[in-house]
This record gives structure tokens, C-alpha cells and sequence, in this order.
């Protein structure tokens, strides 16, 4: 089945400083990458849509230099938390939908999620 | 009115039980409906997909789609404590974001 890896599973850093999510599809090339957001006891808030070679599409209320998103390649986007804060603290997932088959979309696969501790 | 919903339970059953997991949902549009499994501290791991109406069945798992209800279900039978996490619905239409319930959480004991 398809693979998602995600990098780093567990991150804790000072406020202010800047954090990099990577999130890799191993085995199937994804032109599209999502990112999530979730909260405790939550379920899963959709941040952005990756798109390889060009711009992210943000959700309404997420900003856009906060959370910088890039997908460079086929099998590789990055979410970095720009000049993060405590309220930024949360669990971060992305996922990866195969390519399309039979004309149909496919499901998403999602890598285990990042956990960010802001101090 | 929100569009996925799903009771967030939480649900205890003993072991080798038949759970029922259920979602209703108000957009007709949606075409695709897929279930997750989301252990603590995980990503969600897919589960069963579906494309528009019907069953699927796979091993103890068995989704349901009525789409003139708008209503997904989920069937796990001889539960195992191993079952015991969260499981999420998910639907979207052609090529859009999947919209999420709000996931039922599940404690099977043994």
C-alpha cells in the first residue's frame, strides 16, 4: 500500500523560531500533498492543499506566512511554522492522495503527524 | 447544520462483539467515502473506501454506503482489544478535500 513518511515525529523548540515538517510519499509520485492540523480530541482541520510546482491553496483562516508550504517535487512537501508561538503547539499530518485511477480519485494516505511543542 | 456527522461516542464494547460505527452527511455531491483508523498519537490509517453507493467488505470490516440516506456505516465484527482507538468518516466529492467526522472512539476489552 502507500507509504507517507513524515519528519520529524516529535519537535519541541523556543518561541520565535522558525519549525520544518517534511512529508514524503515513498513508493507513488503525489502531485498533490494536503496539510492538517489536529487538536486534541479533534478531528482532523484542513490547513492547505499542496500543489508540486505551484502555489499552496490555503483553508480560509490560516495565514499564508505563517505556514509556508512548498512541494519542490513529486514526492516531497514541506510545511515550515514561521516564527512559531504556543498557541502553534498542536499535532500537524499531512497526506497524500495516490493518482487517479480509472478516472476516479483515490484516497488519501497520511503519514503518523508531527507533534510541535512551542515554549 | 455541519456537514459530516458523527457521535463522538465514547463507546466500550467486550471483546468479540459487533461494533456499528455511523456517519450522516448533507451533500449529496459527495461521491467518495472512506473510513479511518486513528491510533493515539498517529496518523489516521485507511481503513475501507468507497466509492459511491454499495457494500465493501474486507476481513472483520464491512462499509456501508446509502447514499439516498446520506448515511456511511462502519461494521467491525469479533472486535479485538486491538481494535480499540478512534475511528474517523471521511467523504469528499470529485476532486476536492475530504471533509471529516468528528471520529468515535472505540475501547474493546478483553
Amino acid at each position: 500500500g502507500a507509504v507517507v513518511s513524515q519528519h520529524p515525529s516529535w519537535v519541541i523548540c523556543k518561541s520565535g523560531t522558525s519549525v520544518k515538517i517534511e512529508c514524503r510519499s515513498l513508493d507513488f509520485q503525489a502531485t498533490t500533498m494536503f496539510w492538517y492540523r489536529q487538536f486534541p480530541k479533534q478531528s482532523l482541520m484542513l490547513m492547505a492543499t499542496s500543489n508540486e510546482g505551484s502555489k499552496a491553496t490555503y483553508e480560509q483562516g490560516v495565514e499564508k506566512d505563517k505556514f509556508l508550504i512548498n512541494h519542490a517535487s513529486l514526492t516531497l512537501s514541506t510545511l515550515t511554522v514561521t516564527s512559531a508561538h504556543p498557541e502553534d503547539s498542536s499535532f500537524y499530518i499531512c497526506s497524500a492522495r495516490d493518482p487517479p485511477g480509472q478516472g476516479r480519485d483515490q484516497p488519501q494516505h497520511f503519514g503518523d503527524g508531527t507533534r510541535l511543542s512551542i515554549l | 447544520q455541519k456537514e459530516v456527522e458523527q457521535d463522538p461516542g465514547p463507546l466500550s464494547v467486550p471483546e468479540g462483539a459487533i461494533v456499528s460505527l455511523n456517519c450522516t452527511y448533507s451533500n449529496s455531491a459527495f461521491q467518495y467515502f472512506m473510513w479511518y483508523r486513528q491510533y493515539s498519537r498517529k496518523g489516521p490509517e485507511l481503513l475501507m473506501y468507497t466509492y459511491s453507493s454499495g457494500n465493501k467488505e474486507d476481513g472483520r470490516f464491512t462499509a456501508q454506503v446509502d447514499k439516498s440516506s446520506k448515511y456511511i456505516s462502519l461494521f467491525i465484527r469479533d472486535s479485538q482489544p486491538s481494535d480499540s482507538a478512534t475511528y474517523l468518516c471521511a467523504m469528499s466529492e470529485a476532486g476536492t478535500a475530504l471533509i471529516f467526522g468528528k471520529g468515535t472512539t472505540l475501547s474493546v476489552s478483553s
